[in-house]
């Protein structure tokens, strides 16, 4: 089972820049997710979607774009890379059941390490 | 608005010693609290989940929390450290079974001497 995968795994971008993370699941899950970590500072979230065709901001938007065309993937976009963008970024997912409840388990991807230099 | 607290980024324990790992959290709403561990270069994965049964959670691995209200609690602990427990733990919280979004913890990371 390929779960959540994420493409590329490393990249190496120059300030200005720009690139696009990609992240797919096959467990038909609603909810998907963007977070990046950072040491000491645990997971912050920086956008998520609750449908297709649906995105909101989380806890750190500023310097990122996303879009949800398709249920399957979350594609995260960084539209003009700077040195404080250097971090690793997570892709998750959650199911929901009936009334679109959530037991708040995340699948997570392995990660998309960037460096902007 | 839901926060999470760890205290002490690194924690450092013999073979065989107990490991605890200590987590605080507000929530305005009944809360479902996790505990994830992620070994090196890997992503997240669930320890264990409180989601408003029994107090006393049991997960994978030997790990078990227990949920304190009056606490505002949720302290992670293993009898005995085993060298594969070496890996950063994570606290999370949700705002419940309508909660969709999860707020981390800072994590700890765990080392295990022989």
């Amino acid at each position: 089972n390929a779960g959540v995968t994420q493409t590329p795994k490393f990249r190496v971008l120059k300030t200005g820049q720009s690139m696009t993370l990609l992240c797919a699941q096959d467990m038909n899950h609603e909810y998907m997710y963007w977070y990046r970590q950072d040491p000491g500072m645990g997971l912050r979230l920086i956008h998520y979607s609750v449908g297709e065709g649906t995105t909101a901001k989380g806890e750190v938007p500023d310097g990122y774009n996303v879009s949800r065309l398709k249920k399957q993937n979350f594609l995260l976009g960084l539209e003009s890379a700077a040195p404080s963008q250097t971090s690793v970024y997570f892709c998750a997912s959650i199911p929901t059941g009936q009334g679109r409840l959530t037991t708040g388990e995340l699948f997570f991807g392995e990660g998309s390490r960037l460096t902007v230099l | 608005a839901q926060s999470v607290t760890q205290l002490g980024s690194h924690v450092s324990v013999s073979e065989g010693a107990l490991v605890l790992l200590r987590c605080n959290y507000s929530s305005s709403v009944p809360p479902y609290l996790f505990w994830y561990v992620q070994y090196p270069n890997q992503g997240l994965q669930l320890l264990l989940k409180y989601t408003s049964a029994a107090t006393l959670v049991k997960g994978i691995n030997g790990f078990e929390a227990e949920f304190k209200k009056s606490e505002t609690s949720f302290h992670l602990t293993k009898p005995s450290a085993h060298m594969s427990d070496a890996a950063e733990y994570f606290c999370a919280v949700s705002e419940g079974a309508a909660g969709n979004k999860l707020t981390f913890g800072g994590g700890t990371r765990v080392l295990v001497k022989p």
